[in-house]
Parts: structure tokens; sequence; C-alpha cells
């Protein structure tokens, strides 16, 4: 199993309409999560962090962890074609090892 | 902004050279990063460092090895360069945990990524 998943996609979602991506982690010992989004050829960029139980919210975005599922989402509001995009979830322990442990991505694509 | 630079965008190199991967942050941080990535594979670490001198192995660190001789540049080179090393690497770099933070708020930053081609 996998420390971090997600599902691969293709996710295809219309022009605003909300995209929601999902990814689950076995490391319980994990508090610290991390959306990148990257574009083909570009290296990931951070779209948002999250490390409490709840909701977190930046303009379109928002971040939802639950850590009594093992569960991380992304909402991304009004969808743009521009959005189209590999996201990335990684998960980060506070202690000992402070790499991230990085989900493969789910490929979205926002429909015009 | 953070910047991270790493060296060359993209480098062609022949089975058995000894290549040399440069990565440079000006954020004053403590820890960097080396990790490569595969298609369905995803993002995998091959070293990390959380000081100067200091390097950690990551969950593929053979055929690799990593220099970090100053705070701002991290080094990754491969020993003997072979074909199944042909991928892309990226570097990253985060500073400590804050105090007032949770210890949690320190996101890695990337560089532009140096893709590999071993021939």
């Amino acid at each position: 199993q996998k420390e971090v998943e997600q599902n691969s996609g293709p996710l295809s979602v219309p022009e605003g309409a909300i995209a929601s991506l999902n990814c689950t982690y076995s490391d319980r010992g994990s508090q610290s999560f991390f959306w990148y989004r990257q574009y083909s050829g570009k290296s990931p960029e951070l779209i948002m962090f999250i490390y409490s139980n709840g909701d977190k919210e930046d303009g379109r975005f928002t971040a939802q962890l639950n850590k009594a599922s093992q569960y991380v989402s992304l909402l991304i509001r009004d969808s743009q074609p521009s959005d189209s995009a590999t996201y990335l979830c990684a998960a980060r322990r506070d202690t000992g090892r402070r790499a991230l442990t990085f989900g493969s991505g789910t490929r979205l694509q926002v429909q015009p | 902004d953070v910047k991270v630079t790493q060296s060359s965008r993209y480098l062609v190199k022949r089975t058995g050279e000894k290549v040399f991967l440069e990565c440079v942050q000006d954020m004053d941080h403590e820890n960097m990063f080396w990790y490569r990535q595969d298609p369905g594979l995803g993002l995998r670490l091959i070293y990390f460092s959380y000081d100067v001198k200091m390097k950690e192995k990551g969950d593929i660190p053979e055929g690799y090895s990593v220099s970090r001789e100053k705070k701002e540049r991290f080094s990754l080179i491969l020993e003997s360069a072979s074909t199944n090393q042909t991928s892309m690497y990226l570097c990253a770099s985060s500073g400590l945990p804050g105090r007032d933070d949770g210890g949690s708020n320190q996101p890695q930053h990337f560089g532009d990524g140096t893709r590999l081609s071993i021939l």
C-alpha cells in the first residue's frame, strides 16, 4: 500500500464547476498536508497546506482534512481551463523525517 | 519569493559518466531535498539534508550521492550514470518550523527541474 494514495484520473469537469480532488494517507504520524499543482513539463508549485482538522480556504481553493479518516481533499470552485494540471497531495511528519511523501497525483481536465 | 535554482534545465550524458546536478536556494533554508519524478511513480525522495555537511538517505538512494558544503547549495551526484537514471530531477528547500505555526508551516519550494537523459 502506498503511503499517500490518489486517484490518477483524469478527472474531467466543465468550466465553472467544482472540482474535488481526494487523497488518503496511511501514516498516522503525518501531521501536515500539502497540495501542489504541476503543469506538464513544469515543477510542482504549492497551492495550500493544512494541518488542523476541518476546512481551510484560500480564494477558489479549499483544503479539507480529516485525521480520523486519514483523508485530505482539495476543492476548486469555479474551475477554469487554466486549472487543468496534475495535483499532487503530500504528507509530512513533524518529528523524525521531515521530507514530504507524495502521492502520484490526479490529473484534472477542465473542459471549456 | 523563494528562489530555488537548478543549474541545468536539460542534460544529456553517457552511461558510466559521473554526473553532477547542482541546486542553489536563496532563502537561507536549512532543509534541502532531491527527488526524481517518473511517469506513474510520482515524486520519489533520493536524499535530503537538514544542515551543512549533513545528509540522509531517502527512499531510493542507490546509485546516488550528495554533497552539502554550503548552506545554500545541495549537489546530487550520479557516481556512474546508467540508463535507468534517465528522469526528471527536482530539488526543493524548506525552512525550519517556526515557533508560532504549530511546527507545520514550512512547505517545500521546488526548482524548475533538470530533465536528465542517459544514453
